[in-house]
């Protein structure tokens, strides 16, 4: 079955950078374009980016772009995302979520459980 | 950016109500709408797909309707498991991918 399995949150301090992964299976990771997408604490969700399936194309928020990175590396079946310059505001779990597809429509079908990132000096 | 309107934000109700959400769309997004429910702790999941479509799996006291900019979700008979938040999300135009502000649906 579909695993998602996110890592690498924790506590950082305003302007550091954290790195975050996903690690699939259970599918082709190779064919899926994947998500990240956020909530902080007690709010919404929040869609933050989505790479292509083979890493060439890359779409970010209007609210990290500039200062996250996705990437993903299909031999490992990981997916990535590097976090610079990060600011309280980026305080959340951050889901990564796999991409499916309907009526040539994109959404999210399949979620990670979520891994924390709290910014606080 | 398309931006869902996500109404109520919270609503009380008692387990065998019937309970209706509704998400408003910025501009028409023919029936690319997602709705995913949330428990505290844990990751979004899909109850329907396609406005009106149930996933595999989801009980059928759920049931979604609705196209263009407006859409519901409707829960026929509140059960004890169904207290949680719901986001819809549209798919249409993107990115980005907007949710809704979510709805906490609980105990009265």
């Amino acid at each position: 079955q579909v695993q998602l399995v996110e890592s690498g949150g924790g506590v950082v301090q305003p302007g550091r950078s954290l790195r975050l992964s996903c690690a699939a299976s259970g599918f082709t990771f190779s064919s899926y374009p994947m998500h990240w997408v956020r909530q902080a604490p007690g709010k919404g969700l929040e869609w933050v980016a989505v790479i292509s399936f083979d890493g060439n194309n890359k779409y970010f928020a209007d609210s990290v772009r500039g200062r996250f990175t996705i990437s993903r590396d299909n031999s490992k079946n990981t997916l990535y995302l590097q976090m610079n310059s990060l600011r309280a505001e980026d305080t959340a779990v951050y889901y990564c979520a796999r991409a499916g597809w309907i009526a040539g429509r994109q959404f999210f079908d399949y979620w990670g459980q979520g891994t924390l990132v709290t910014v606080s000096s | 950016d398309i931006q869902m309107t996500q109404s109520p934000s919270s609503l009380s109700a008692s387990v065998g109500d019937r309970v209706t959400i509704t998400c408003r769309a910025s501009q028409g997004i023919r029936n690319d709408l997602g709705w995913y429910q949330q428990k505290p702790g844990k990751a979004p999941k899909r109850l329907i797909y396609a406005a009106s479509s149930l996933q595999s799996g989801v009980p059928s006291r759920f049931s979604g309707s609705g196209s263009g900019t407006e859409f519901t979700l409707t829960i026929s008979s509140l059960q004890p498991e169904d207290f949680a938040t719901y986001y819809c999300l549209q798919h249409n135009s993107y990115p980005p991918w907007t949710f809704g502000q979510g709805t906490k649906v609980e105990i009265k």
